[in-house]
Formats: structure tokens, sequence, C-alpha cells
């Protein structure tokens, strides 16, 4: 079973921020928070992950909070392109644990 | 880079047949792990190999195998085909050391009738 917790939908308008929450109480402390997201008919595509500071790249920001307990996945600008089902997962760095999907969050800009 | 190619894309069998799916990883890439998802279940982990060995199972049938081979490209096979087959299969495809970050093809649409 997946050890977190997202809202099934949200919606964002276009050019503003996303903001997707995800709830993972029961993080281990070698567990690492990865999100991913899956476009109409796609694979999942890897969009960022880490451990317990906030983290950065081309796509999106993470916000991990203190006691780790929950995070947020920050797309700045989002466009109609960023329309997809949003998956967050709580896994350790390293082993050979398979990546285990919940519901995800799906979301959707709007114009 | 080329990224992971999955073949075919879509495929239709009948019921009582096997089918064979492909993977190409990353170049580069030794794991290679596998995926089912439908509408009813989700995204389900069915089976990983690395350096041509099974190092970790989901919970499926037998009728659901796998193989990899010297070069890292990956088969699946689903033999009996039941209905319920019927699904996205996704293949991703890892280097050793990445932090577990895994790269997905686009799939393969099996539909079963």
């Amino acid at each position: 079973d997946a050890k977190t917790t997202q809202p099934p939908s949200m919606d964002c308008a276009e050019g503003r921020a996303a903001n997707l929450p995800c709830n993972h109480s029961t993080i281990s402390g070698n567990e690492y928070v990865y999100w991913y997201r899956q476009i109409h008919s796609q694979g999942p595509q890897y969009i960022i992950h880490g451990l317990k500071n906030n983290e950065t790249n081309e796509m999106a920001s993470l916000i991990i909070t203190e006691d780790r307990k929950s995070s947020t996945l920050i797309l700045p600008h989002a466009t109609l392109r960023d329309t997809a089902v949003y998956y967050c997962i709580v896994r350790p760095v390293s082993g050979n644990t398979p990546l285990v999907f919940g519901k995800g969050t799906r979301l959707s800009v709007i114009a | 880079k080329a990224g992971v190619t999955q073949t075919p894309r879509y495929l239709i069998k009948t019921r009582g047949q096997q089918v064979t799916l492909s993977c190409s990883p990353i170049s580069g890439h030794r794991s290679v792990s596998w995926y089912q998802q439908t509408p009813g279940q989700g995204l389900q982990f069915l089976f990983e190999y690395f350096s041509e060995t099974q190092r970790n199972k989901g919970n499926f049938p037998g009728r659901f195998s796998g193989r990899q081979f010297s070069n890292s490209r990956s088969e699946m096979n689903v033999s009996t085909l039941e209905l319920g087959d019927s699904a996205l299969y996704l293949c991703a495809s890892s280097p050793a050391l990445a932090k577990n970050i895994q790269y997905f093809g686009a799939g393969t649409r099996l539909s079963v009738l």
C-alpha cells in the first residue's frame, strides 16, 4: 500500500503557482520523498525528490516540513502542459524497493 | 540519449493466448522494472531485473514472467491471457547508482478480447 495521502484532484489557473500537497506521516528516517507525474497516455515522468531540505530544479520545487510528515510540490508557473496526475512516493534512496504508486492528484490547469 | 523504448505500442489478443512485450532501457541502465496500470488498480509493480537477475517481484500470478538479456533489454510474458490482463504495461529503467530515479517508457497497451 502507498504510504502517502494526496487530494484526488486540484485545479490551477494557467500562469499561477500550483501547490500540490502530500501527507506521509509514517515516513522513516531513510526514506526520501519522490514526485512523478503522468500526462495522459504517457509513462510517468520523474520530477524531483528530497530527504529533508527543500529542493528545486528546472521543473519544480519541493518543500518538506521540518517533521517530514508532509511535503508540497510547487510548479511555479503552471501551463496547460502541466495537466497530469501527480504522484507523491516515499521510498528509500538505496536498495531494491520498487515504486509504490497511490492514486495521485489529478491537476487540471485551466486557461 | 534515447529514452526507454517499448514495443509494440498497442496489442490486441484473445483470451487464452500468450503475449511477449519488449523493453529497451536507456543506454547504460542496468535495472529494468515492469508495472501494470489499470483504471481499477492503478499502477502496480510487476518485477525488476538487474544484470539478468530478477531481484524483486510484485504480487502477480505465475502467468506473468520476465527476463533480461545481457544487453539489459528486457521482455515480459503473459501466458493464458485473461480479460483482466487488459492494461497499460510500463517499463522503467534506472542506472545502478542514481538515487533510485526511474525513467519510464510510453508503455504497451494490451487489449484482451
